[in-house]
């Protein structure tokens, strides 16, 4: 079965300026995650979506970042505009519910803000 | 809220040497408990999970004991091996998923 896929795998920008970023979760995962990996630190949860309606994204930094999932299916993350802070990993998950089972992660991309 | 704490590191062995890495958690309700690994240049995987209270997880010689008596989730292997050198992530899970802050480990031959 194939993974959780995102593009791009790397990114540079300068500050102030927008950038997305585009994750296909695992066919069938109705739950998908959005986490910021900042170097030396855990996975920090953005947003999470159940279907197309936002769960959680009580740590998404509302005033520059924006996700949506209209379909259901793929999603897309956008920053506008982009901090020197916001330079991190950033990691798309899926599951099949909302539940207690593992998240299947994709491989990132990693962001530098310049 | 739902939170785990993990032993900070860095941490170096040397190969065929005993690991423990701590982990406790906090958490409303009753959590799933996991472990991922992230080895050098690549994505986060499970390495194992543990979904009640006394289910040991185990995999590639790991293991970890959900111990609800103790909110602990301590990681273990009893010889570790050059190719083990990663960042270990604990995480739990209620509905989201929340991870400590990582912990890297070193094993020099």
């Amino acid at each position: 079965e194939a993974g959780v896929a995102q593009s791009p795998r790397y990114k540079i920008i300068e500050k102030r300026q927008s950038v997305a970023f585009w994750c296909n979760p695992i066919s069938g995962h109705a739950t998908l995650y959005w986490y910021q990996q900042i170097l030396g630190q855990g996975p920090k949860l953005l947003i999470q979506f159940q279907n197309n309606g936002v769960v959680d994204d009580s740590q998404l930094p509302k005033d520059r970042f924006s996700a949506e999932r209209l379909k259901g299916v793929d999603s897309t993350l956008k920053i506008q505009p982009a901090k020197l802070e916001d330079s991190a990993v950033y990691l798309c998950a899926s599951s099949p519910e909302r539940g207690r089972e593992k998240l299947f992660f994709g491989s990132g991309t990693q962001l530098s803000v310049l | 809220g739902n939170s785990v704490t993990q032993m900070e590191g860095p941490v170096t062995l040397s190969e065929e040497a005993f690991l423990t890495i701590n982990c406790t958690y906090t958490a409303t309700g009753y959590p799933s408990l996991f472990w991922y690994v992230q080895y050098p240049g690549e994505g986060l995987q499970l390495l194992l999970k543990a979904t009640k209270a006394d289910d040991k997880g185990s995999n590639k010689g790991f293991e970890a004991t959900y111990r609800k008596e103790t909110t602990s989730f301590h990681l273990e292997k009893g010889s570790v091996q050059v190719s083990d050198s990663a960042v270990y992530f604990c995480a739990l899970r209620i509905g989201d998923m929340r991870f400590g802050a990582g912990t890297r480990l070193t094993v020099k031959p």
